[in-house]
């Protein structure tokens, strides 16, 4: 079976402070992962996976198999960042379904 | 810029009544996933379609949903009868059918609210 665990709903910071939001997965195989965001009113859509190893709007999150995380991480916060993320998991291979945590609200404050 | 559609946006219905729910997916996407996100959790896959064929509908409550995907196109969601407990966004995504990965486009969601 497949899990993704997000262990806070919530994650408060002012305008340049630190961000990391946490995930944790379970997952017999080698497993795909990836942020979707969700800004206020706006549909949910992909903000980065970590087979791509990019870095998307200073956002980035590197795969530790040993601890099985994924954890999204940003240097300084902005207040156009504020939106609820969620962090997802799928089998390797295409057109597999997604499990999803159940998601953090990130609000920056000015 | 071409987006998945959904219809109608918000429904209030009363319990033991039928609902529908329709979406358009991108054109040329040949996989379309429903899912159901309950307030304050995350979507979660109800059924997904490969072209016209059901690819997993492992979680769909079959003894009141339904989904169908006639010509491959655009889907329909349907629950017959609706319980209070179905009140939830519904979510409608469609990806295309090549390459290692595909990412997956949401719609913007039916809101249902079962009295």
């Amino acid at each position: 079976a497949q899990r993704v665990t997000q262990p806070e709903k919530l994650l408060s910071v002012f305008k340049g402070a630190p961000v990391e939001l946490k995930c944790n997965y379970s997952y017999s195989g080698s497993p795909e992962l990836f942020w979707y965001v969700q800004y206020s009113r706006q549909r949910l859509q992909l903000l980065l996976r970590h087979i791509s190893r990019e870095s998307i709007k200073g956002f980035t999150a590197d795969l530790n198999k040993g601890e099985t995380s994924f954890h999204l991480k940003k240097p300084f916060a902005q207040e156009e960042d504020s939106a609820m993320y969620y962090c997802a998991l799928s089998a390797t291979g295409a057109n597999s379904k997604l499990t999803f945590g159940k998601g953090i609200t990130l609000s920056v404050r000015p | 810029e071409a987006e998945v559609a959904q219809s109608p946006r918000y429904k209030i219905t009363e319990k033991s009544q039928a609902v529908a729910f329709w979406c358009d997916p991108i054109s040329g996407h040949a996989t379309l996933y429903w899912y159901r996100q309950i307030l304050g959790q995350g979507p979660e896959l109800l059924v997904q379609f490969q072209d016209e064929s059901v690819v997993d509908d492992s979680q769909l409550p079959k003894d009141r949903f339904s989904a169908e995907r006639l010509k491959g196109v655009d889907s329909t969601l349907k629950i017959q009868p609706a319980e209070l407990g179905d009140s939830a966004m519904y979510l409608c995504a469609s990806s295309f059918d090549r390459g290692a990965y595909n990412e997956q486009f949401f719609g913007p969601g039916t809101r249902l609210t079962v009295l």
